[in-house]
């Protein structure tokens, strides 16, 4: 399966303080990108990271990318109660022609 | 307008209703997608429209019948379905060029489906 998974399911911090959600792949990879969700909202693309790129960084985001381990991270970095929201991760590669395949996605609660 | 519209944002119909959901990009992308989303499992994907023909269909049963007249509207005809098909059903789009997927997937913010 080229399905993603996310760990952990859930993660409470405290605001001002770092996030950080991993994600893990099966089979070999095109790119890889993370989108965040809000509840009962669409998903917003936050950032892509690619297979020969190790590391990303957005604003307060940074995205490693390890394809020997097959495994991404999201780090959040002084997190603020606006960002709590569900994170996934979606993979992709060309042979499967626009089919991005989401994880579980990471539920990130951040307290005031 | 921006974006990805997606209309109904709600929709509740019985099991031998029929109903559509409707999508509209207007970001001029040539690849739509239907997602659906049931509590607690990933995103599945349903189908991929590329430039206007469906090019991907995830053994999703018949009563879900997608449509695509043009690049910026995208159709999920619904008739007879199970109070499992409740769901959120998330459109999306992108812009793929010369084979290349890049995946970048723009989402509308769905409707979620209650049948009952």
């Amino acid at each position: 399966s080229q399905q993603g998974e996310e760990d952990p399911q859930a993660l409470s911090i405290q605001e001002g303080e770092n996030a950080t959600m991993n994600c893990s792949y099966k089979t070999s990879i095109n790119n890889l990108q993370w989108y965040r969700q809000n509840s009962g909202r669409g998903l917003v693309h936050l950032i892509l990271i690619r297979s020969n790129e190790r590391e990303k960084h957005s604003g307060r985001l940074r995205v490693t990318l390890d394809t020997s381990k097959k495994s991404s991270s999201l780090l959040i970095t002084a997190s603020r109660a606006a960002d709590t929201a569900s994170y996934f991760c979606a993979t992709i590669h060309n042979t499967n022609a626009g089919k991005s395949t989401f994880g579980d996605g990471t539920t990130l609660t951040v307290k005031p | 307008e921006t974006g990805v519209t997606q209309t109904p944002r709600h929709l509740v119909m019985g099991m031998t209703n029929k109903k559509s959901l409707k999508c509209e990009q207007h970001l001029g992308h040539n690849a739509m997608y239907w997602y659906k989303q049931s509590a607690k499992k990933p995103l599945e994907l349903m189908f991929v429209y590329s430039l206007e023909e469906r090019v991907e269909n995830n053994s999703v049963p018949s009563r879900f019948s997608p449509e695509c007249p043009n690049s910026s509207h995208l159709f999920l005809h619904l008739h007879t379905l199970q109070p499992e098909d409740s769901a959120l059903y998330l459109c999306a789009s992108s812009q793929e060029a010369g084979g290349s997927w890049t995946g970048e997937l723009f989402f509308g913010e769905g409707s979620r489906l209650t049948v009952l």
